[in-house]
């Protein structure tokens, strides 16, 4: 398909597992954006990247959250030794270009459930 | 951080158009103000954005204030699948974040 791709869709840890999040952008887009929305939030800025260069991780909760983005295409946003309050789902978006003129295209999530 | 704010929730009846006000008085001169929605279980989808004038496309209407503090996105004919959590994004100087807020989620009735 020609939109941005998160796997899994549901993810279900044990509290103290690590787990690794998986964006694939739409081809040749630079951005790509991470964010983290809890149940009847909005979803709040974790990190972004232009090509493979991280720009920005303020939005990153702590130093058990770690993005990369290797080859400037595939993201995987890691969470190390997992606690309930992570549960959330977590949304990639990719632009063409980085600018504020720029639309974001959303994957659907990934649904993180800590137990 | 440019902060939004918008109501919590709306109503409106299916076929009417609808009108949903945003708040960024923190915004800077050169950001672009975006409209996204969310429909339940799925990320969100761009809607329109603009900057200074008024903005149309297919799906709405952009009104944007002239002293910029405010913007009003327009939904000409609601429909059922309207029916969804909007946000408006004011941009942040300096970053390409898009900070989203709350949102208004909107209800269409029948």
């Amino acid at each position: 398909g020609a939109g941005v791709s998160q796997s899994p869709r549901y993810k279900v840890a044990k509290r103290g597992q690590d787990v690794a999040l998986r964006c694939d952008p739409i081809s040749g887009h630079v951005s790509l954006f991470w964010y983290q929305q809890a149940l009847g939030q909005g979803p709040e800025f974790l990190t972004y990247f232009q090509n493979e260069a991280q720009l920005d991780k303020s939005g990153l909760p702590s130093d058990r959250f770690f993005a990369e983005r290797p080859e400037g295409s595939v993201s995987t946003l890691k969470i190390q030794r997992t606690q309930q309050e992570d549960s959330a789902v977590y949304l990639c978006a990719s632009s063409l270009k980085m600018g504020f003129n720029e639309k974001l295209f959303f994957g659907s999530g990934t649904q993180l459930s800590v137990l | 951080d440019a902060k939004t704010t918008q109501p919590n929730s709306m109503e409106s009846n299916e076929e009417e158009p609808v009108h949903l006000p945003c708040n960024h008085s923190t915004i800077s001169g050169t950001d672009y103000i975006h409209w996204y929605r969310q429909l339940p279980s799925q990320g969100p989808e761009y809607v329109i954005h603009g900057l200074t004038s008024n903005v149309n496309n297919r799906m709405a209407s952009l009104a944007i204030a002239e002293d910029r503090k405010s913007s009003t996105l327009i939904l000409h004919r609601a429909t059922l699948r309207d029916a969804a959590v909007y946000y408006c994004i004011g941009g942040t100087s300096g970053t390409y974040k898009y900070i989203f807020g709350t949102g208004t989620r909107l209800k269409v009735l029948a």
